[in-house]
């Protein structure tokens, strides 16, 4: 069954510091995709990069980078120059087609991140 | 600028007591979804509309409906809710028509059960 794995519970990283967020998934379609989302403790969900399976190129948006590692089913968030504001719950996500026609989308346990001053 | 709309932002209501959360899009998106979060947990898939067609996921109990009258609107109603029912509950919309399918969430509504 299609699994979207986040170990970490929490991280902590020093303003203006890089931070890698871990993501592992499994699943046995051969067409995929793979997001990251930022949710602030207003609630929403903010997209913030996304990776197809079959890009070879990690994907980039500005300071978030996608490390997508196809064999070893990892697509780890890494966010450069830490800001307070990126202090959040990030959620590691996957879209699975489905017969209807329409995608699932599932998510991870989410990881917290804290910026200190 | 289009976006995803949900009403009320915060709802409280009595064990039992029938409750509707509202969500609206202005994307024009033909997939709009319900999830249900707790407190830190991921958010799980209630249901989806894709145009509609109404897409049930099978753990979601039947105290849970949902009715999608356009493109633009879809509800959630919960018929009679228990303590465990209080969450966020979250409207997504996604299309076909985006490289990357990506879905685009509304505020979410955070629902208390007293």
């Amino acid at each position: 069954a299609q699994k979207i794995t986040q170990t970490q519970p929490g991280m902590f990283v020093q303003e203006k510091e890089a931070v890698t967020l871990d993501c592992t998934y499994d699943t046995s379609d051969q067409s995929y995709g793979l997001f990251w989302y930022k949710q602030p403790s207003s609630g929403e969900m903010i997209f913030l990069i996304y990776q197809g399976s079959y890009d070879e190129q990690n994907a980039t948006e500005g300071r978030y980078s996608l490390n997508f590692q196809k064999a070893r089913k990892s697509a780890n968030l890494v966010i450069s120059a830490s800001q307070l504001g990126d202090s959040a719950m990030y959620f590691c996500a996957m879209r699975e087609g489905r017969a209807s026609g329409t995608y699932k989308y599932i998510f991870g346990t989410g990881t917290r991140l804290k910026v200190l001053a | 600028d289009a976006m995803v709309i949900q009403n009320p932002r915060y709802q409280v209501t009595q064990f039992g007591k029938p409750v509707t959360l509202s969500c609206s899009q202005t994307l024009n998106h033909n997939v709009m979804y319900w999830y249900q979060q707790k407190s830190s947990q991921a958010p799980k898939l209630l249901f989806h509309y894709y145009d509609k067609d109404f897409n049930n996921e099978a753990d979601t109990p039947d105290n849970f409906q949902s009715r999608r009258p356009n493109t633009s609107f879809c509800f959630l109603d919960i018929r009679s809710p228990g303590l465990g029912d209080a969450a966020m509950y979250l409207c997504a919309t996604s299309t076909r028509d985006n490289s990357y399918n990506e879905q685009f969430f509304g505020p979410g509504t955070r629902l208390t059960v007293l």
